[in-house]
């Protein structure tokens, strides 16, 4: 069975320090992988998205970015952190072609101070 | 531009009630419809996919419909027990962007034993 994972769980950072998020998925190969963000009383944004190693499509203009070295990892980075970079970030996964289920990673807590 | 909306934002009622989430998009040019729960300070857990074509899913106590042309989705949840309660989401995945699914804002739900 397929599963993904997120790491850390939560994160505090002060403003400026840089930041990464890791996402793995196990039990597949050539998954399409995504990187939302929840920010709070609102909804989920999608940030990135990757069709396959090396290949990132940004979704909107911001201070992060993304990698993806692997067939199975996803990166979210960013080199200096903004207050308005908190949030609840998801990672998700869904077969070749990206138009199946997706399924999510448990997200990771972060707070820019 | 495609939009979802979720009505009610928030909703509670006793346990054993049968219970109906509302989900609305602009376009109907969707490729499918995925529901999901969310608990507070978790994941997505998928519920539903929904595929265009169909009209409707089922899964144990919850069946989610779809009226592609009128551009509406319902979950309905049979016999709510408050292991229940968290927040519903509706996403549709649009055809290109590598499957990209747009969110509503969720329905949160609390059931009272």
């Amino acid at each position: 069975s397929q599963t993904i994972h997120q790491w850390p769980a939560t994160l505090v950072q002060p403003v400026g320090s840089p930041l990464s998020l890791e996402c793995t998925v196990e039990g597949t190969s050539n998954p399409n992988l995504y990187w939302y963000r929840q920010a709070a009383g609102r909804g989920l944004q999608l940030l990135f998205y990757s069709v396959g190693i090396g290949q990132i499509s940004s979704e909107v203009p911001q201070n992060l970015s993304a990698s993806r070295p692997q067939d199975r990892q996803f990166i979210l980075s960013s080199k200096k952190l903004l207050l308005s970079d908190s949030g609840f970030y998801l990672c998700a996964w869904s077969a070749g072609g990206g138009l199946n289920e997706q399924f999510f990673g448990p997200g990771t807590r972060l707070t820019v101070l | 531009k495609q939009e979802v909306t979720q009505i009610p934002a928030a909703l509670s009622v006793p346990e054993g009630e049968n219970l109906v989430l509302n989900c609305s998009f602009t376009d109907s040019a969707i490729y499918n419809l995925q529901w999901f729960r969310q608990d507070p300070g978790k994941g997505l857990t998928s519920l539903l996919l929904i595929q265009s074509s169909q009209r409707e899913q089922t899964s144990g106590r919850l069946n989610a419909s779809l009226d592609k042309s009128s551009g509406r989705s319902t979950l309905y949840i049979a016999a709510s027990q408050p292991g229940d309660s968290a927040t519903y989401l509706c996403a549709v995945r649009i055809y290109n962007q590598g499957g990209k699914l747009i969110f509503g804002q969720g329905t949160e739900l609390s059931v009272k034993p």
